[in-house]
């Protein structure tokens, strides 16, 4: 597709659960982001990668919180012993390169039960 | 913690007049981009204006950009129902809370 692909786009899960959400960027885009938005909220950024490396993942609340870009395309977010405070939207973006136009997909909203 | 923030939080107009949001950031920036979200999903890429540039147009868009200041604003002109929306500013991070622009028939 032209666009920014995430599954699933909704998910639920049990406390203490495993769960990882997937990005596909728009082919050829070297930046990609992952950020989570809950009700009422702006996008809280958590990561970002520069082709496989994560150039910056200041944003990640805490070590239960893991990304990866293996082969600088598909992203995983990966999120283990969830909690219901991780219900929220995570949304995907990517970008050509750094500093330039992002473009969003859709979001998975995560419900933790 | 929130590295910026829009302003107004809400803004209700009147259909065909100009809407003005502001965006106040904390960090330095490389470049600015504004976007729109409809019903709390992907967001939509609107603007983006590079830290050495003070205006710039879009069709009904205007957006400009105080370093200085570490702010910047959004005009709409001639607002139509379709913008009804939350409006976003940021670069790699998203500033703020966002304006809810609602446009009144």
């Amino acid at each position: 597709g032209a666009g920014v692909s995430q599954t699933p786009s909704n998910k639920v899960t049990e406390k203490g659960k495993y769960v990882e959400l997937r990005c596909d960027p728009i082919s050829g885009h070297t930046a990609l982001y992952w950020y989570r938005q809950s009700l009422g909220q702006g996008p809280e950024f958590l990561i970002y990668f520069q082709g496989t490396g994560a150039a910056d993942d200041s944003g990640l609340p805490n070590d239960r919180f893991f990304a990866v870009r293996p082969e600088g395309s598909v992203s995983t977010l990966k999120i283990q012993r969830t909690e219901r405070g991780d219900s929220a939207v995570y949304l995907c973006a990517s970008s050509a390169r750094e500093n330039t136009e992002a473009f969003f997909g859709q979001g998975t909203r995560l419900t933790v039960v | 913690s929130q590295q910026g923030e829009e302003d107004p939080q809400a803004l209700s107009i009147q259909e065909g007049e100009n809407a003005t949001m502001n965006c106040s950031y904390k960090t330095s920036i490389n470049n600015l981009q504004w976007y729109r979200q409809n019903s709390g999903r992907g967001l939509v890429h609107l603007i983006l204006i590079r830290s050495n540039e003070r205006e710039k147009h879009s069709g009904r868009l205007r957006v400009t950009l105080d370093t200085s200041k570490k702010s910047s604003s959004l005009l709409i002109t001639a607002s139509r129902a379709a913008d009804t929306a939350s409006y976003f500013c940021g670069d790699k991070i998203i500033f703020g809370k966002g304006t809810r622009l609602h446009i009144l028939p």
